[in-house]
């Protein structure tokens, strides 16, 4: 089955941007989406189809896919935005098509 | 407004069986996939399966085919989630979520607690 793998853990001081990578063989190929889950709450999705933004979601988050990786950037990042960030892609190919990331723990310094 | 509203929290010995629901609201339900999410204590997202309950396609995970059972009831606009035999390993929180190319509406979580 496909295997996306996204870093453990990534840190980033106010205001500064972060970026979370995704990598999965041509997962360029492929639409990619991004959740945020904050302790003890739902997943909220902060982005679709690799770069659209739904309502109510900042500009600051932001999403780009190529290759063999996809980015979540998070620009002008604040203390709300520590969570887990997890990508998941549809994999059309499998008759399992739902795959998620391992998660990336946001840590805002 | 969407809105999936999710059963409670349930505690259960092992061995035992059980079905959790997830109802929707605000859209037509028999349009909409419907996935259901796996997240063991301080773990990721895992997908489990999902759902059409227009005419109850479903789809699962090969991690848990054969494990739960994926059903829903369109007169009602609820789908479920069950388990004939629990494993304390089922100890976990399931999310419900719709599905229309992303997940961007989800149920509150049903957490499920296997315990001797």
């Amino acid at each position: 089955s496909y295997v996306l793998t996204q870093p453990p853990s990534v840190s980033v001081a106010p205001g500064q941007t972060a970026r979370i990578t995704c990598g999965g063989n041509s997962i360029g190929s492929t639409n990619v989406h991004w959740y945020q889950q904050k302790p003890g709450q739902a997943p909220v999705l902060v982005v679709y189809d690799d770069s659209g933004r739904p309502s109510g979601i900042p500009e600051r988050f932001s999403g780009s896919n190529s290759g063999n990786t996809a980015t979540l950037t998070i620009s002008r990042v604040e203390a709300g935005d520590e969570a887990d960030y997890y990508c998941q892609v549809w994999d059309s190919s499998s008759n399992h098509p739902g795959v998620f990331g391992g998660g990336t723990k946001l840590t805002v310094l | 407004e969407v809105q999936l509203v999710q059963s409670g929290a349930e505690v259960k010995k092992p061995g035992e069986s059980l079905k959790i629901s997830c109802k929707g609201s605000g859209y037509t339900f028999s349009t909409f996939w419907i996935a259901w999410v796996r997240q063991m204590p301080g773990k990721g997202l895992e997908w489990m399966g999902i759902i059409y309950p227009g005419d109850s396609d479903t789809r699962y995970s090969p991690s848990f085919q054969g494990q739960v059972t994926i059903s829903a009831d369109k007169s009602i606009s609820t789908a479920y989630l069950q388990w004939s035999s629990l494993k304390a390993s089922d100890t976990a929180m399931y999310y419900c979520a719709r599905w229309d190319a992303a997940m961007g509406y989800w149920g509150q979580g049903t957490l499920v607690t296997v315990s001797s």
